[in-house]
């Protein structure tokens, strides 16, 4: 079945660091999904990639899909407190299946 | 907050007995689904729905079942409690693929402990 990977699984970052996070699928996907996740909460949806290549921003957040769409990154530039907690990614393929990397838990150091 | 309600949020149970969690939508999304999450295994999915009696399972089915009766409603039975079932549960839903809207929205979580 389809797997879903994602590294690192941990990430001790400077504040005002810069960090990536990498998901690989092992299927093509539909579409991939980012998600985060504050300590205590649930996953709050970031953002949609759904064209191969597709590259979009959010503020110091950078998602990109690959061009077999395949795999993504999430790139955050100068890392801030608010950045804490984990970041999942999510692909989705068909019969709208959403299945999520195991997540990348980010810890800030001030 | 979409309209997702899990129940209960919190339980306690003892290994072999049944035990029955609901999520309820007020959003008449199609799809439903369950993940559990436990720490370095991140959200793993159960079983999901794409619509009333329409099931499938997911990657960590096993001594798990669920019924969705209504568009509102999606139960998830563990049949026969384990330990290993200690787990934060969340339920998720999402539009029709077919409006390219797929974000999922999440419930709060049911915290499980089988003892």
């Amino acid at each position: 079945g389809q797997q879903v990977m994602q590294i690192p699984q941990y990430q001790h970052v400077q504040e005002g660091e810069d960090f990536t996070t990498y998901c690989n699928s092992s299927t093509t996907l539909s579409n991939i999904q980012w998600y985060k996740q504050r300590p205590g909460g649930h996953p709050v949806f970031l953002i949609q990639l759904v064209k191969s290549g597709e590259v979009k921003k959010q503020k110091r957040l950078t998602f990109q899909f690959g061009e077999a769409k395949k795999n993504s990154s999430l790139h955050i530039t100068a890392t801030q407190t608010t950045d804490v907690g984990t970041y999942f990614c999510a692909g989705l393929a068909a019969g709208n299946k959403l299945t999520f990397g195991g997540g990348t838990r980010v810890l800030v150091k001030p | 907050d979409a309209g997702i309600t899990q129940s209960p949020r919190h339980k306690v149970t003892e290994t072999g007995t049944p035990v029955t969690l609901r999520c309820h939508q007020t959003e008449n999304h199609r799809y439903m689904y369950w993940y559990r999450q436990d720490p370095g295994h991140g959200l793993r999915l159960i079983h999901y729905s794409y619509g009333v009696k329409d099931t499938d399972k997911g990657e960590v089915s096993d001594g798990y079942s669920v019924s969705r009766s209504k568009t509102e409603d999606f139960l998830l039975t563990l049949e026969s409690a384990t330990s290993s079932q200690t787990s934060v549960y969340f339920c998720a839903i999402s539009d029709d693929h077919g409006t390219m809207n797929t974000e999922a929205f999440f419930g709060q979580g049911t915290r499980l402990t089988v003892v």
